[in-house]
């Protein structure tokens, strides 16, 4: 069965902080994995994926992710961050065969404080 | 605003009342899915439509329709609906990759914010 779990529902960084958003997936086979990022009243937009190749995946606004798969994580990092990084941060897995979902996890609040 | 639309952007309705979510997208996407987003919860996959044929039901209730009258438009027609439905319903799409509807890239649209009463 397909899983994601993003453990922490919050948290907080100061400005120009390095931060980090965790995130282990479950998958039989290999996987697709993405990162979403959900400002206040808005949809979902893209940040990145990993689907083969460089286990370091550079994305949107300076974010980045590391594909682990000795650990199936994926964490999405930034090296600096900045207040209009706060939002609801998703991350995302599919089974490159298999059904035909998107697996979301329940989403990480970050705050980053000025 | 992302390419893909959605409308109303709020929604109140009784619980005997019949109404409709309606999306667009304008990006020439072959795939577009509705999703349901609660608090805490993992957003839940409900439809997927591929070439305007539906690939996925995830076990959603009867009283939740869809409709993909062609691959730029999808509906979601509601009736008699509980009060736990109350959600925000997000439309997204896709351009497949060789069949695997989300494989590929979601544009998301604003969401509707359904609160059934």
């Amino acid at each position: 069965a397909q899983s994601v779990a993003q453990p922490e529902d919050q948290v907080n960084v100061a400005e120009g902080n390095p931060l980090t958003v965790k995130c282990t997936y479950s998958v039989s086979g290999n996987p697709y994995l993405f990162w979403y990022v959900q400002y206040p009243n808005r949809g979902l937009q893209f940040l990145l994926k990993y689907i083969t190749g460089d286990n370091l995946v550079k994305g949107s606004y300076g974010f980045e992710a590391e594909f682990n798969k000795s650990q199936t994580s994926f964490h999405l990092k930034k090296p600096s961050a900045l207040v209009s990084d706060s939002a609801l941060y998703f991350c995302a897995v599919r089974a490159l065969t298999g059904a035909n979902n998107l697996f979301f996890g329940t989403g990480t609040r970050l705050t980053v404080i000025p | 605003e992302t390419g893909v639309t959605q409308t109303p952007r709020h929604l109140v309705m009784g619980m005997t009342n019949k109404k409709s979510l309606k999306c667009e997208q304008h990006l020439g996407h072959n795939a577009m899915y509705w999703y349901k987003q609660s608090a805490k919860k993992p957003l839940e996959l409900m439809f997927v439509y591929s070439l305007e044929e539906r690939v996925e039901n995830n076990s959603v209730p009867s009283r939740f329709s869809p409709e993909c009258p062609n691959s730029s438009h999808l509906f979601l027609h509601l009736h008699t609906l509980q009060p736990e439905d109350s959600a925000l319903y997000l439309c997204a799409s896709s351009q497949d990759i060789g069949g695997l509807p989300g494989a590929n890239v979601l544009t998301f649209g604003a969401g509707s914010r359904l609160t059934v009463l």
